[in-house]
């Protein structure tokens, strides 16, 4: 079984503040995917990174892949109550979409 | 939109019932998914199925299993439950033609 470690694991910040989540493994990965989830929700995809070195832009979230696509980071600035919500990160080893995932990162970000 | 639909979001069941989570996808997806979700262990996958009738098994398949008669529907069965199977599920799909899994909204199962 392939690991992904994420880190950290719990974040509570205020409102205007930066942050960044990484995503890291031993392995290599075909593709990586970024998902956000609210409580009660299924998660929601963010993006897909595929091609390393490759950085994807989404409003204030940004988005980094690794040069050896072995790692990922996102980095969300002036945090908002609204990004409040579980991050996870997702890895595709197989390039058959098994993912294995993260353990995730809980964001909280106070007014 | 595409949507995936999980069709009980709580249920309640005793030990040693047979529970049956059903999930449905209107996007003609090949690729079904079942995996569950625990606190401070993340999302576990637990079947995946490539086609009707396929089933491959994930990182805990122990004590479920699968049934995908159709395309569009994909069955996780707990054959007796028990309590360490108490647990968010969630079931996911993917199409070949693009790279985005889509998830429904999970299914919130607790064995007493």
């Amino acid at each position: 079984t392939q690991l992904l470690e994420q880190s950290p694991q719990f974040l509570s910040i205020q409102e205007g503040e930066n942050l960044t989540v990484y995503c890291n493994s031993s392995s290599v990965f075909s593709s990586l995917q970024w998902y956000r989830q609210e409580p009660g929700e299924g998660p929601v995809l963010l993006v897909t990174v595929v091609t390393g070195g490759e950085v994807k832009k989404l409003k204030r979230l940004t988005f980094q892949f690794g040069d050896a696509r072995k790692d990922s980071s996102l980095h969300i600035t002036a945090a908002q109550p609204g990004d409040t919500g579980l991050y996870l990160c997702a890895g595709d080893f197989s390039g058959y979409s098994t993912l294995t995932f993260g353990k995730g990162t809980m964001l909280l970000v106070s007014p | 939109d595409v949507k995936v639909t999980q069709s009980s979001r709580y249920l309640v069941k005793r030990t040693g019932e047979k529970v049956f989570l059903e999930c449905v996808q209107d996007m003609d997806h090949e690729n079904m998914f079942w995996y569950r979700q625990d606190p401070g262990l993340g999302l576990r996958l637990i079947y995946f199925s490539y086609d009707v009738k396929m089933k491959e098994k994930g990182d805990i398949p122990e004590g479920y299993s699968v049934s995908r008669e159709k395309k569009e529907r994909f069955s996780l069965i707990l054959e007796s439950a028990s309590t360490n199977q108490t647990s968010m599920y969630l079931c996911a799909s993917y199409g070949t033609a693009g790279n985005t899994i889509y998830f429904g909204e999970g299914s919130w199962l607790t064995v007493v």
